[in-house]
């Protein structure tokens, strides 16, 4: 199976700032990511699809980068509402996989 | 617009059975992709399955703690898709969610299963 590792597990922003989120995979998927943020109690909400493509109504503070091993979510001028938890997601190779989660709090 | 909502959680002992649905409107599951994800209490998102669109042939598959005990099927005249679920073991206690859509664009709220003696 295909192992995404996220980093970091946990980071502390201020509104305002630009935070960078990292995944990476065990092998290959091209561009067959997608990233999900979560909030509790809520269902994951889908903010990028192949890897860099912003889905509709998502704000465009967010974009995602990176094909192959290594891909890397930013989020810019971080709003409040932004404060949650960031999933990586392959659909390149079944099983599919999900990566461990970013949380991201208030400093 | 896509609505998702998922249904036939609760509590069941250890080796029992469950069948959750995913009751779909705005699309017509025959021709979508849908999935299912849980998520164990506290924990982060888990794969469970895919069924593919009739389309692409239809296929299933199923993450590794779930294959072979999981099922994945829909029935068109309801625009519905089932996970058939058996064996369930401690661990699968996690809300359940149905997703839509090759990368996942729309999820129902989510369906508690609670597997506990």
């Amino acid at each position: 199976d295909i192992q995404l590792t996220q980093s970091p597990s946990f980071l502390s922003a201020s509104v305002g700032d630009t935070v960078t989120i990292t995944c990476r995979a065990s092998q290959g998927i091209r561009n067959y990511l997608v990233w999900f943020q979560q909030k509790p109690g809520k269902a994951p909400k889908l903010l990028i699809y192949s890897a860099s493509t912003l889905q509709s109504g998502v704000p465009s503070r967010f974009s995602g980068s990176g094909s192959g091993t290594e891909f890397t979510l930013a989020i810019s001028s971080l709003q409040p509402e932004d404060f949650a938890t960031y999933y990586c997601h392959q659909l390149n190779t079944y099983p599919f996989t999900f990566g461990g989660g970013t949380t991201v709090e208030i400093k | 617009e896509v609505h998702l909502v998922e249904s036939g959680g609760g509590l069941v002992k250890p080796g029992g059975s469950l069948r959750l649905s995913c009751a779909a409107s705005g699309l017509t599951v025959g021709q979508a992709y849908i999935n299912w994800v849980r998520q164990a209490p506290g924990k982060g998102l888990e794969w469970v399955g895919r069924i593919e669109s009739k389309a692409d042939g239809g296929f299933t598959d199923y993450g590794a703690p779930v294959k072979g005990r999981f099922t994945i099927s829909r029935e068109d005249s309801k625009n519905t898709v089932y996970l058939e679920m058996n064996s369930l073991r401690t661990e699968d206690t996690a809300i359940y969610y149905c997703s839509s859509g090759y990368w996942n664009y729309d999820w129902g709220q989510g369906t508690l299963v609670t597997v506990s003696s």
